[in-house]
Parts: structure tokens; sequence; C-alpha cells
């Protein structure tokens, strides 16, 4: 079946390095790309988000780039910080749906 | 401005047994959806709530139900606990604005239940 799915399970960097976090999605219909933190204990938390006429979209120390001829995603979290250690999902909705669908995720481990 | 808050935070069953959880969304948002995490996974979704309806919902069995009230508040009610049934119960809304174009953008969450079925 379709699926949202992640490449590694587990990254860790040091702090100040530069982390990216990829997804696989093979649902070709998926228009909408979403990326959430959830750290400890505490509910996802959005970051940043993509839709499917673009291939790039910054934020505050995060970039989202979409590749769609391979249906892939990533998240590039610049000059990484210990705070930004937790869980990062990517999630795809299909168009004209509320719901997104969410990926295993990918625990994010940042080294003083 | 409370953010989502769901009720209790945590609490253990037995097999068998019921369990109501609650959630009250953000000021402003009428759309309540509930998802369930096991450990280590993503959250599965398991219906949403619109105007007091079942708009849509994921693949649950009917033992999961839920409910919408008038100030846009939410229960979810789970039926003849199973084991597998542990987890941590998220409640997220989103308002009107995030339903404009495609896609639902931003979906707010709150801390999650934790049920512990024994």
């Amino acid at each position: 079946g379709e699926s949202v799915g992640l490449h590694l399970p587990t990254l860790s960097v040091q702090e100040g390095d530069n982390s990216i976090i990829n997804c696989a999605y093979s649902n070709s219909a998926s228009d909408y790309f979403i990326w959430y933190k959830q750290e400890s204990g505490k509910g996802p938390q959005f970051i940043i988000d993509i839709r499917s006429n673009m291939d790039k979209r910054q934020g505050q120390r995060v970039t989202v780039l979409l590749n769609k001829t391979v249906k892939h995603l990533s998240l590039q979290i610049a000059a990484t910080q210990p705070g930004d250690s937790a869980v990062y999902f990517c999630a795809e909705n299909k168009p004209g749906s509320y719901i997104p669908t969410f990926g295993r995720g990918t625990s994010l481990i940042v080294h003083p | 401005d409370a953010g989502v808050t769901q009720s209790p935070t945590h609490l253990i069953k037995t097999r068998g047994q019921q369990v109501t959880l609650r959630c009250s969304p953000k000021s402003g948002h009428d759309t309540v959806s509930w998802y369930q995490q096991a450990l280590g996974q993503g959250p599965q979704f398991i219906f949403q709530y619109y105007e007091e309806e079942e708009r849509q919902r994921g693949n649950f069995p009917d033992r999961f139900s839920g409910h919408q009230f008038p100030n846009y508040s939410s229960e979810l009610n789970v039926n003849a606990l199973l084991l597998g049934d542990s987890a941590l119960y998220l409640c997220a809304s989103s308002s009107p604005e995030n339903r404009q174009g495609a896609g639902i953008g931003e979906l707010f969450f709150g801390e999650g239940s934790r049920l512990t079925v024994l």
C-alpha cells in the first residue's frame, strides 16, 4: 500500500552541525507535506509545510526540500542545537483531504 | 490563549473496560482530530469531528467512537479495551482558515493522554 516512510530511524549530530532528515513518500497524488517535531512527553508540533507546486521552502533555521520526481522530502536544520533533539515526522496530504498521514519518525540526537 | 488541552494525562485500565478521553481545542478552532500513537510509531488517524459530526474515519474498529459538543470540545471513547489499545492518544485541532485551499495547514496537538491497558 502507499505510505510515508523515513530512511533513518536515528540521526546523531554534533551541536552546530547541519542536520538533514529524509522522508520518502509513495503516494504520487499527495500534494501537501508537513514536518512535525515531537519532544519527549509532548504532542507533535508543526515546523514547516510545503505544497507540491514548490521545490523549496525556508523557515527560521529550517528548510524543506521536495523532489517530486523521486518522491522525496527532506528537512534541513541549520546550526543544530541541543533543543532540536526530538523525533521528527513527515506527513502527507492527498488533494481534498484534511487528514495528514504520518510516517514512522526519525529520532534526532544532538550532542553538545 | 490556551492551546489544545487533553485529560486525563495518564490512566490505567484493565482489559474489557471502557475509557473516555477528553479534548478542548485551541480557541477559534472548530475541528478536532484524534490520533493513536503507539510507542516508537507515528500518529495514526482515528477520526475527525467537525460541526458535531464525524467527518472522516481511519482504519479503527467500532469500539472507537467519539463525540463533539457545541463548544467544539470532543471526547474519544474506547470500549472493550484490549492490551493493544495501550498508546498515547493525541487530539489535534484546526481552524476554518486552515481549510482554505488545498491541504489542512497547521494542526495544533495537545500533549496527549497516555493509556495503559493491563
